[in-house]
């Protein structure tokens, strides 16, 4: 069965230094992977997706890929109070002919400290 | 800028009552998702659907049953609910396998 595993915190980072989200998945056959963040009764919205190993950077926002150690991870620089909120890893395979969506952890609650 | 738009946002049933739960895309997108979340937990998927007239079971999908006539629409439906089912409901969808998928806002279902 695949599994995505996340620490579910809370982890609390002061202001303005970088939060780090991990996760790791059981699947070797994982392919794509997503990181979502999920403000308190609003539905997820993606922050970043990372297909390749190595780093992959996107404003504050930078998610590692290692396929070898099925290691997925999420950094937050000049983290920020509206960064606040549960982060969710997820991980799909690509498969050619179902398509059964992505499989989720269940999410690191993150808190931004002014 | 509709997405995926989810009907209702919140709704409480008795014990045994049946509803369906509204979700339709307007992205053109062949992949459709039902999700399940319960506080503290992850997302679970119910069912899926990789087109019109194609769905298929997901990891949790005993007490449901969906349909997809169209590309548009894919309603779940719950039948003599239970207790079990108090939850938040996010329909979704993507245009191929293993790529993003886009959520609805939600609907919030308590069963009593």
């Amino acid at each position: 069965q695949k599994e995505v595993e996340q620490n579910s915190g809370p982890l609390s980072v002061p202001e303005g230094a970088i939060a780090s989200l991990n996760c790791t998945y059981s699947d070797r056959g994982s392919q794509s992977f997503f990181w979502y963040r999920q403000y308190s009764g609003k539905s997820p919205e993606l922050i970043m997706s990372i297909y390749s190993n190595g780093d992959k950077e996107d404003g504050r926002f930078t998610a590692q890929l290692n396929k070898a150690s099925q290691y997925v991870s999420l950094l937050i620089r000049d983290s920020q109070p509206s960064d606040s909120a549960t982060y969710l890893c997820a991980s799909a395979m690509y498969s050619g002919g179902g398509a059964d969506g992505l499989t989720f952890g269940k999410g690191t609650h993150l808190i931004i400290q002014p | 800028n509709a997405g995926v738009t989810q009907t209702p946002k919140f709704r409480i049933l008795k014990i045994g009552q049946s509803m369906t739960l509204q979700c339709t895309q307007d992205m053109n997108h062949n992949y459709m998702y039902w999700y399940r979340q319960d506080p503290g937990m992850g997302l679970k998927l119910i069912y899926y659907s990789v087109g019109a007239g194609i769905t298929d079971k997901g990891e949790v999908p005993n007490g449901y049953n969906v349909s997809r006539s169209t590309t548009e629409d894919f309603p779940l439906r719950l039948e003599l609910a239970a207790p079990s089912q108090t939850s938040v409901y996010f329909c979704a969808s993507s245009d191929r396998a293993g790529n993003t998928i886009y959520f609805g806002e939600g609907s919030w279902l308590t069963v009593v």
